[in-house]
């Protein structure tokens, strides 16, 4: 079945750095959305991706979806400490179930002062 | 806030016992789907309804986890004969059901058999 890798598992960083996220699908996705929970909470939505190449920005966060679509990145600009939480992508195969969203293993973000 | 709502918050049974959750999705949404969570993973599909009609089951869900949603609005999850290994926080997402839509999740249950 499909999988969704992300790497790295965990990142820990300091208030200012960077942060990128990556996501790899082991099959072609129609899009891939993006989801943020944060510690004891629940997967909240943040963007979703649709077209091969493209790159979405929201404030600090820009977000890409691979020319093949089979991965995504995340990055982060200049972290704060209310961007801890796990990140999560999450994608619709191109051959599966449309309204099948298969999530993918998730970046834990730690970030300090 | 009409968002998602699943009750109960927390639910601790002993191995061998029934289990019961429910899940109010917002209102106009006709999509609704459970995922189960363990710690430091991501969500893992379970089933999901468009309206009442049940369409997907996930083949890792067993013959002891059945859902319904009878009149397409409210849902509930049953795990029969619970086992340890059942433990997990179990979430709720509704959509509207347009293609490609996003979730909207719920807080979630969190399940813990002894």
């Amino acid at each position: 079945g499909q999988q969704v890798m992300q790497i790295p598992q965990y990142q820990h960083v300091q208030e200012g750095e960077d942060f990128t996220t990556y996501c790899n699908s082991s099959t072609t996705l129609s899009n891939i959305q993006w989801y943020k929970q944060r510690p004891g909470g629940h997967p909240v939505f943040l963007i979703q991706l649709v077209k091969s190449g493209e790159v979405k920005k929201q404030k600090r966060l820009t977000f890409q979806f691979g020319e093949a679509k089979k991965n995504s990145s995340l990055h982060i600009t200049a972290t704060q400490t209310t961007d801890v939480g796990t990140y999560f992508c999450a994608g619709v195969s191109d051959t599966g179930t449309a309204s099948k969203l298969t999530f993918g293993t998730g970046t834990r973000l730690q970030v300090t002062l | 806030d009409t968002g998602v709502s699943q009750d109960p918050r927390h639910k601790i049974t002993k191995r061998g016992q029934n289990v019961t959750f429910r899940c109010d999705p917002i209102s106009e949404h006709n999509r609704l789907y459970w995922y189960r969570q363990t710690l430091g993973q991501g969500p893992e599909f379970l089933t999901y309804f468009q309206n009442e009609a049940q369409l997907e089951k996930s083949r890792l869900l067993s013959d002891r986890f059945s859902a319904e949603r009878p009149k397409g609005s409210f849902s509930t999850l049953e795990i029969q004969r619970t086992e340890q290994g059942d433990s997990a926080m179990y979430l709720c997402a509704s959509s509207t059901g347009l293609t490609n839509e996003k979730l909207f999740f719920g807080s979630g249950t969190q399940l813990s058999v002894l």
